[in-house]
């Protein structure tokens, strides 16, 4: 079955630390991944993607993204944390669909606390 | 401007009531969908269209109608809403399966 697990409900995190939010994905074939974030009462906004290459993506806001193909795993995270970063963050997997068209399967999101 | 605009942003109304929700976009995508948003449970796919002429059902369909009127037009429908289809509605543009989706901000709807 295709998925997107985001362990965590919500991550709490003091500003000036590093962070990270985690995503595991199950999917037939070479996994597309994406990370998205969403602020209050926003359309969710594209950080980074990975297709291929480099297991370490950088993103928007200084993001990054590391993939593990062994560990099925597409970690968010960032050096130092900031109060703006406070938001939702979903991970999403580009998967197969029934008359062979993809779509994205997003995880159930991770809400992330930056603390003062 | 928003490169992908929702209306109305806010909506309340009755059980058994016909909804529309628009979405129109600048982005000259040819990908348009709609997910529906609910808490703990992220975003599910309730239509997509590839183009003017193709439409298609998504993981949660049902209670729920679709209309492509023009490539930057893209209307979802409850014909008769019902108490349970209470969420944050989102609709989303792509060039293709491979590029980043982009959002507009929603419409939260409300139904008693």
């Amino acid at each position: 079955a295709q998925s997107v697990a985001q362990p965590e409900d919500q991550v709490n995190v003091a500003e000036g630390n590093p962070l990270t939010v985690k995503c595991t994905y199950s999917v037939s074939g070479n996994p597309y991944l994406f990370w998205y974030v969403q602020y209050p009462n926003r359309g969710l906004q594209f950080l980074l993607k990975y297709i291929t290459g480099d297991n370490l993506v950088k993103g928007s806001y200084g993001f990054e993204a590391e993939f593990n193909k062994s560990q099925t795993s597409f970690h968010l995270k960032k050096p130092s944390a900031l109060v703006s970063d406070s938001a939702l963050y979903f991970c999403a997997v580009r998967g197969s669909f029934s008359g062979g068209y993809n779509k994205l399967i997003f995880g159930a999101g991770t809400r992330l606390a930056v603390h003062p | 401007d928003a490169d992908v605009t929702q209306t109305p942003r806010n909506r309340i109304t009755k059980t058994g009531k016909r909804i529309m929700l628009e979405c129109s976009q600048t982005k000259g995508h040819d990908r348009m969908y709609w997910y529906r948003q609910d808490p703990g449970l992220g975003l599910r796919l309730i239509y997509y269209s590839f183009d003017v002429k193709d439409i298609n059902k998504g993981e949660i369909s049902d209670g729920y109608s679709v209309s492509r009127q023009a490539q930057a037009k893209f209307s979802l429908s409850l014909e008769s809403a019902i108490p349970n289809q209470t969420a944050l509605y989102f609709c989303a543009t792509s060039d293709d399966g491979y590029q980043p989706q982009h959002f507009g901000d929603g419409t939260r709807l409300s139904i008693l």
